[in-house]
């Protein structure tokens, strides 16, 4: 069975500075597709970045950034210049692919807290 | 205005009084899916459904039922509510196909089960 591991609890960061979340999943799949969501204060579960398991570019959407390394199973997202608004629980994510077969499912991790200091 | 509703919001209850919790989306999606929330867990799928008629266990499924009789809507159903069911609960639609991690998720339902 595919699991994401995120094993940073909880993170900090100042404002304007760099941030770097881990996360690792184990699956015997070739084909996949890794996301991070971002769950503010709000509760509200918002897609921040995605990640084609077939594509050597790492994914980039303005300040976010991933760093996808297959062999090693590794997929951690970097969040540049920091913003109070960035404050939240962040949720790492695999679902197989569809050619794959099977049982279409989104798996998270259990989540690391980012807090961001003025 | 793209969504997906979730009613309640909050609900307190007692064991083993049925429930339902309803979800509906505007979007035409055909793939939907109910996810459970705690501390320390993450979150983890409950039911989903690939389209109308069409459902499956996800990783929790135990003490919970849905049904998709019509495409936006997909409710889930405590029929006799424990403690340990106690959680918030997400609804999420999605399109199919390699669309299905890009869900759109509900505004989130905090159940207490007493």
């Amino acid at each position: 069975a595919q699991t994401v591991t995120q094993s940073q609890p909880e993170m900090s960061v100042q404002e304007a500075e760099t941030v770097t979340l881990s996360c690792t999943y184990d699956t015997s799949e070739s084909d996949y597709y890794l996301f991070w969501y971002k769950q503010p204060p709000s509760r509200q579960m918002i897609l921040v970045i995605r990640q084609e398991a077939y594509k050597q570019q790492n994914a980039t959407e303005n300040r976010f950034s991933v760093n996808f390394q297959k062999a090693a199973k590794s997929f951690s997202l970097k969040i540049s210049d920091s913003q109070l608004g960035d404050a939240a629980m962040y949720f790492c994510a695999y679902r197989r692919d569809l050619g794959g077969g099977g049982s279409e499912k989104l798996v998270f991790g259990k989540g690391t807290k980012l807090t961001v200091n003025p | 205005e793209a969504q997906v509703t979730q009613n309640p919001r909050y609900l307190i209850t007692v064991t083993g009084k049925k429930l339902t919790v309803t979800c509906s989306q505007n979007m035409n999606h055909e793939y939907m899916s109910w996810y459970r929330q705690d501390p320390g867990l993450g979150l983890r799928q409950i039911y989903y459904s690939m389209n109308v008629e069409v459902t499956d266990k996800g990783d929790v499924p135990e003490g919970y039922k849905v049904s998709r009789k019509e495409k936006r809507n997909f409710p889930l159903i405590l029929e006799s509510p424990s403690p340990n069911q106690t959680s918030l609960y997400f609804c999420a639609s999605s399109l199919t196909g390699i669309w299905v991690g890009e869900q759109y998720f509900g505004p989130g339902t905090r159940l207490t089960v007493t």
